[in-house]
């Protein structure tokens, strides 16, 4: 059984500082990395993509893979109150036939 | 539109009757996702496509459940004899390939009374 596990929150950070996500996965071989945003009432929008070890930056979020460890994380500097939402992670492993979702982490940024 | 679309946006029905919910992809997606969210609740994948190859049905939770995709194209959820705990907002994805990023739209927000 693949697995995705992220933390439900809250995570409640005060606005400016850096919000950390984290996410785990539960097999080694797996290829491709997403992270959602999703607001309350909307649909999941995609953020960033991340397909190797490393760190992969897009404006204030910054994406950490380690495969070794099996862990991806989303960090998001100067957090701003639009921030505040449920981020998804996503994975997709080699072995299936989609990707995987976990079942979110609730951000709020507190003014 | 360059995105994926969704109708209708909103659906309410009663008890027993049958719902078809429709989906239109990103022209060029070969992969179609579809999920149902329950109020507070992450995404529990139902079904999925990828161009020509059977579907993966292993989500569906009953046999009420069917969906059908022609080629690359629209895709269609129905769900017979609704019940209750069938509310829920129904979203559909889709993308490039399997394993790709997906791309959500708007999703279906079914209420059955």
């Amino acid at each position: 059984q693949k697995e995705v596990e992220q933390n439900s929150g809250p995570l409640s950070v005060p606005e400016g500082a850096i919000a950390s996500l984290n996410c785990t996965y539960s097999d080694r071989v797996s290829q491709s990395f997403f992270w959602y945003r999703q607001y309350s009432g909307k649909s999941p929008e995609l953020i960033m993509s991340i397909y190797s070890n490393g760190d992969k930056e897009d404006g204030r979020f910054t994406a950490q893979l380690n495969k070794a460890s099996q862990y991806v994380s989303l960090l998001i500097r100067d957090s701003q109150p639009s921030d505040s939402a449920t981020y998804l992670c996503a994975v997709g492993y080699s072995s299936a036939s989609k990707i995987i979702f976990g079942s979110g982490t609730r951000l709020s940024i507190r003014p | 539109g360059a995105g994926v679309s969704q109708s209708p946006s909103n659906k309410v029905t009663e008890k027993g009757k049958d719902v078809e919910l429709r989906c239109d992809p990103i022209s060029g997606h070969t992969a179609l996702y579809w999920y149902r969210q329950r109020l507070g609740q992450g995404l529990e994948f139902l079904i999925y496509f990828q161009g020509n190859s059977a579907p993966d049905k292993s989500g569906l939770p009953s046999d009420r459940f069917s969906a059908e995709r022609t080629g690359e194209s629209v895709s269609t959820l129905t769900i017979q004899r609704t019940q209750q705990e069938d509310s829920a907002v129904y979203l559909c994805a889709s993308s490039k390939n399997h394993r790709d990023e997906q791309f959500f739209g708007p999703g279906t927000r079914l209420t059955v009374l």
